[in-house]
């Protein structure tokens, strides 16, 4: 069973350009959240999604990012213009719909530089 | 509101000797409380998780960790360190009513000296 997988590992990017970090949660799992990363600091949700739908997106910037979770295929988390300041480490982790629910597995992460 | 406090930046421990990264916890109701490892550059690695039950809860690799209720605690421990075991730790919550988001200490880094 792979577990979570997100690509891709590293991206570059320059100020104003668009990034696409993509998430493709566990077999079996429909519970995608995505966590952002800075230097030294902790993981801090941005959004919570199941297919087709965005259940929680409190920690999402008001501006410039999304996410999605479509019927088929990877998560997508987008991120408009981008600036030096979104220079961190994206992961994605999931949870399946029943049994251990509560137990959220990541993903190696995307990290993102923005120069 | 959720939070996690990790009072600790850096842990370090000899090889062999028994360690300990705490972490203390702020939540409504009752807690899911998690511990995940971070290798560098790597994603966070599920070490154990704490639901209900007995307070005293085994996970992955030798770790265990004590549901403290009164402390508010959910301190990691390992009766004997090895030098593979030095990577950064993240405590994680979540309450049983409110967000499905986990909430993350800022973690500890532990070293284990050989």
């Amino acid at each position: 069973n792979a577990g979570v997988m997100q690509n891709p590992r590293h991206l570059v990017r320059r100020r104003g350009q668009e990034a696409r970090l993509r998430c493709s949660p566990m077999k079996g799992h429909s519970h995608v959240y995505w966590y952002r990363q800075l230097p030294e600091e902790g993981l801090k949700f941005m959004v919570y999604l199941q297919k087709e739908n965005i259940i929680d997106e409190s920690g999402m910037p008001k501006e410039r990012f999304s996410a999605e979770f479509p019927k088929e295929g990877p998560s997508i988390l987008r991120i408009q213009q981008v600036v030096r300041g979104d220079s961190a480490a994206y992961f994605c982790a999931s949870s399946p719909l029943a049994g251990e629910w509560e137990t959220q597995y990541f993903g190696p992460g995307t990290r993102l530089l923005v120069l | 509101a959720q939070s996690v406090a990790q009072p600790e930046d850096q842990v370090n421990v000899a090889e062999g000797n028994p360690l300990t990264v705490k972490c203390t916890y702020s939540v409504s109701g009752n807690p899911y409380l998690f511990w995940y490892v971070q290798y560098p550059n790597r994603g966070l690695q599920f070490l154990l998780k704490y639901i209900t039950g007995d307070n005293l809860v085994k996970g992955s690799y030798g770790f265990e960790a004590e549901f403290n209720k009164s402390q508010t605690s959910f301190h990691l421990k390992k009766p004997s360190a090895l030098v593979s075991d030095s990577a950064l730790y993240f405590c994680a919550v979540r309450d049983e009513t409110g967000a499905n988001n986990l909430f993350f200490g800022t973690g500890t880094r532990l070293t284990v000296i050989p």
